[in-house]
């Protein structure tokens, strides 16, 4: 079992408003993401990292920034919610895996948090 | 052109059917490929990897034909419970550089 969190998991707020997603694990896995997903759409990456102090834009232009002071620590911050940023953000992180039927970057996926802009 | 495509679906099916999906890729220099499945509302878990050899886990092969450059995910003996959406995900990577690129996605729905 995959050991990487993420809080809230549901999180309503207002319009303006600052919020960051938290995203923690405890793998030991340089490299971390943030995807954006709403409902039955396809995921899009908006940001990952390669380790510490090492933050990249995804494919999907994103208001959002990350910051990567600690290897286990990925938090997404948005300055000022909008409607539009209504979605479910989901963390992952990866390790080149060596085993079974699951080698390779696997990554491992947080629960997500599901955020309404109000 | 998307650099993965994947046939959106859905894909229903009755228990107990052989149900496969394919999952085409447009960058050569592509290296490892996933099956990844994702429920309703969660987040997507690692199904298996794919291999030039073919490999298989239980009631799931996978097989890679890189001269075609698609992936194949089969799935026997179709269960309720496989009823998902079969992500397909393919890595570039060297260097320090690694870009992962995932499909949008092939919903199954088993009916009894």
């Amino acid at each position: 079992e995959a050991d990487i969190y993420q809080t809230p998991r549901y999180l309503v707020i207002g319009t303006g408003k600052k919020i960051t997603l938290e995203c923690s694990q405890t793998m030991g896995h340089d490299k971390m993401y943030w995807y954006q997903q709403d409902p039955g759409m396809e995921l899009h990456l908006i940001h990952y990292s390669y380790g510490v102090n090492s933050t990249e834009k995804g494919d999907l232009s994103s208001e959002s920034t990350v910051s990567r002071i600690r290897t286990e620590h990925f938090p997404l911050t948005l300055e000022s919610a909008r409607p539009s940023h209504t979605s479910q953000y989901l963390c992952a992180s990866s390790e080149f895996g060596t085993s079974g039927v699951k080698r390779g970057f696997e990554q491992f996926f947080g629960p997500g948090t599901r955020l309404t802009v109000l | 052109r998307k650099e993965v495509e994947q046939d959106p679906g859905p894909f229903n099916v009755p228990e107990g059917a052989t149900v496969a999906f394919n999952c085409t890729y447009s960058n050569s220099a592509s290296q490892s490929f996933f099956w990844y499945r994702q429920d309703c509302r969660k987040e997507p878990k690692l199904l298996m990897s794919v291999y030039s050899s073919g490999n298989e886990d239980g009631r799931f092969t996978a097989q890679l034909n890189r001269a075609s450059q698609y992936i194949s995910l089969l799935i026997r003996d179709s269960k309720l419970s496989d009823s998902a959406t079969y992500l397909c995900v393919v890595n570039r990577y060297g260097g320090g550089y690694q870009k992962v690129t995932f499909g949008t996605g092939t919903k199954l729905q088993v009916i009894p």
